[in-house]
C-alpha cells in the first residue's frame, strides 16, 4: 500500500517570495493534517482537515498561510509570503477516520533565506 | 490545554544496553498517548499507544511504555538497544477519540558501539 506523498521534498526561496506544497494521503483515509516541525521542536499542528472541510485551523497563520483540500484528497498548503521563521519541515498525515492512527508523509523541508 | 514535555534532549546509549526516554504530560483527564520514532530523513512511525487498560504497553522494534497517571508520566523502554534505534523519539498526547496531536520536542538517541 502506497503511503502519504508530499513533494516537493526540499525548497530553498528568499524571504517574501511564495511556496506551495502538495500532500496525496493514502487511499481512502478521509482525515489529512498539515504539521510544521521547526528544528529542535515538535510537529505542531496547522491544520486538520475531514473530507474537504476544515475541522480545525486555529494555529494557521492565516495572514500568511492558506491550506485547502477541494476534492476530499489531495491537498496543498500554500506560505505567502514566506518569512524567516517559515523555516520547518512540513509534515502531512492522513487517518481513516478522525479516531484513526495517523500515519505520516517523509516532509517538505524549507529553507527562508 | 494538553502540553508534553520531553525533559532529555540527547541520550547516548551503548548497543545492547537499555534505554528509557522520559515523558511527562499536562491533561485534564486520561488522554491519549503516543510514542512516535523519526528517523533522519523520514517521516514519523507509530511506535505504541496507550488509550486503557493494562498500563504497560507493547509496541514494535521491541519497545514498551508504562503509563503512570499519579506521576503523569509514559516513559519509554527498550532493554537492549540496536544501532538502527539511532534516531529521535517523539512523545505525544491528544484528546480521547481524537488524533489532533500535541508532540514534545523530543529526545535524539545515539548508539555507540
Amino acid at each position: 500500500e502506497a503511503g502519504v506523498a508530499q513533494s516537493p521534498r526540499y525548497k530553498i526561496i528568499e524571504k517574501r517570495q511564495s511556496v506551495a506544497f502538495w500532500c496525496n494521503p493514502i487511499s481512502g483515509h478521509a482525515t489529512l493534517y498539515w504539521y510544521q516541525q521547526i528544528l529542535g521542536q515538535g510537529p505542531k499542528l496547522l491544520i486538520q482537515f475531514q473530507n474537504n472541510g476544515v475541522v480545525d485551523d486555529s494555529q494557521l497563520p492565516k495572514d500568511r498561510f492558506s491550506a485547502e483540500r477541494l476534492k476530499g484528497v489531495d491537498s496543498t498548503l500554500k506560505i505567502q509570503p514566506a518569512k524567516l521563521e517559515d523555516s520547518a519541515v512540513y509534515l502531512c498525515a492522513s487517518s481513516l477516520s478522525l479516531s484513526g492512527e495517523l500515519f505520516f508523509g517523509e516532509g517538505s523541508r524549507l529553507t527562508v533565506l | 490545554a494538553q502540553s508534553v514535555t520531553q525533559p532529555d534532549i540527547h541520550i547516548t546509549v551503548s548497543e545492547g544496553a537499555s534505554l528509557e526516554l522520559r515523558c511527562n504530560y499536562s491533561y485534564g483527564a486520561t488522554p491519549y498517548l503516543f510514542w512516535y520514532v523519526q528517523s533522519p530523513g523520514q517521516g514519523l512511525q507509530l511506535l505504541l499507544k496507550y488509550f486503557s487498560g493494562d498500563t504497560l504497553v507493547q509496541g514494535i522494534k521491541g519497545f514498551e511504555a508504562e503509563f503512570k497517571r499519579s506521576q503523569s508520566s509514559f516513559n519509554l523502554r527498550k532493554p537492549s538497544v540496536h544501532w538502527s534505534d539511532a534516531a529521535e523519539y517523539f512523545c505525544a498526547v491528544g484528546p480521547p477519540r481524537d488524533y489532533k496531536l500535541s508532540f514534545g520536542a523530543g529526545t535524539t538517541v545515539t548508539v555507540r558501539a
